[in-house]
C-alpha cells in the first residue's frame, strides 16, 4: 500500500536549519509530484511546496520561498524538506503528501491540491 | 490574500445530517477538496473534485456547492465521524494552495 514514512521530532535554536526525510513506498515514486504541508499547533494545514521526482522542478509557496529547499533522491524513493533559519513561528509538524495525479510525461503534467497519502508527521520545535 | 473560511465548530446527533461549509473567492474558480483530521493524525483526503471520494470513503460523505461557498455533507452521521473537517483549493500564483481554518465535529 502507498505508504510514506517520515523521519523523527527535531528541536532546533533559533536561526538554525532543519531537514526532514520522507521515505515512500507502495507507488512508482517518480510518477506523482510530492508536496509539504506544515501545520502548527491548533491551526490550520499551510502548504509550503511541492517537487516533481522525476525532473526536480519545484514550486513554493511565497512565504516560504528562498528559504525551503525540497530535494529527492528516486534511488532511495525518498523526499527532503529543509528549511533555514528558523523561527518560533516555524515550529510545527511537517507533513509530506502524495498529489493523486499521475505525472503523465516530463512535458505534460498536472498537479492538484488533492493529497492522497500522507506521511505520518513531524514535529519540529524551534526554541531558545 | 486570499483565504478559506470554514464555522469553527459544528455538532450532530448521532444518525442525523450535518452540513459543513467552506467560503472563499477561490471557490469562484475552483472547486474545493475536503480532508478529515482526527487528533494526533495526518489529515486523510475525503473528497476531491467534483465529488469524488477517496479510497475507502463511506458513501455517506458527499461534497457540493456554488459560487464561492462549498459544503460537505455527512448525512446519517457516525461516532467515528468526530473530527476536524478542513478544506482546501487551489489558487493564485502567490498563494497556490489554500487550506480552510477546519470545522470541529461533535457528534452527539
Amino acid at each position: 500500500q502507498v505508504q510514506f514514512v517520515q523521519s523523527g521530532a527535531e528541536v532546533r535554536q533559533p536561526g538554525a536549519s532543519v531537514k526532514v526525510s520522507c521515505k515512500a513506498s507502495g507507488f512508482t515514486f517518480t510518477k506523482h509530484v510530492i508536496h509539504w504541508v506544515r501545520q502548527a499547533p491548533g491551526h490550520r494545514p499551510e502548504w509550503m511546496g511541492w517537487i516533481r521526482p522525476d525532473t526536480g522542478d519545484t514550486l513554493f509557496a511565497q512565504k516560504v520561498q528562498g528559504r525551503v529547499t525540497l530535494t529527492t533522491d528516486t534511488s532511495a524513493t525518498t523526499a527532503y524538506m529543509e528549511m533555514m533559519s528558523l523561527t518560533s513561528e516555524d515550529t510545527a509538524v511537517y507533513y509530506c503528501a502524495r498529489d493523486v495525479n499521475t505525472i503523465a510525461s516530463a512535458t505534460s503534467f498536472v498537479w492538484s491540491n488533492w493529497f492522497d497519502a500522507w506521511g505520518q508527521g513531524t514535529l519540529v520545535t524551534v526554541s531558545s | 490574500s486570499s483565504e478559506l473560511t470554514q464555522d469553527p465548530a459544528v455538532s450532530v446527533a448521532l444518525g442525523q445530517t450535518v452540513r459543513i461549509t467552506c467560503q472563499g473567492d477561490s471557490l469562484k474558480n475552483f472547486y474545493p477538496t475536503w480532508y478529515q483530521q482526527k487528533p494526533g493524525q495526518a489529515p486523510v483526503l475525503l473528497i476531491f473534485p467534483q465529488n469524488n471520494r477517496a479510497s475507502g470513503v463511506p458513501d455517506r460523505f458527499s461534497a457540493s456547492g456554488s459560487g464561492e461557498v462549498g459544503f460537505l455533507t455527512i448525512t446519517g452521521a457516525q461516532a467515528e465521524d468526530e473530527a476536524d473537517y478542513f478544506c482546501n483549493s487551489r489558487d493564485s500564483t502567490e498563494y497556490p494552495v489554500l487550506f480552510g481554518g477546519g470545522t470541529r465535529l461533535t457528534v452527539l
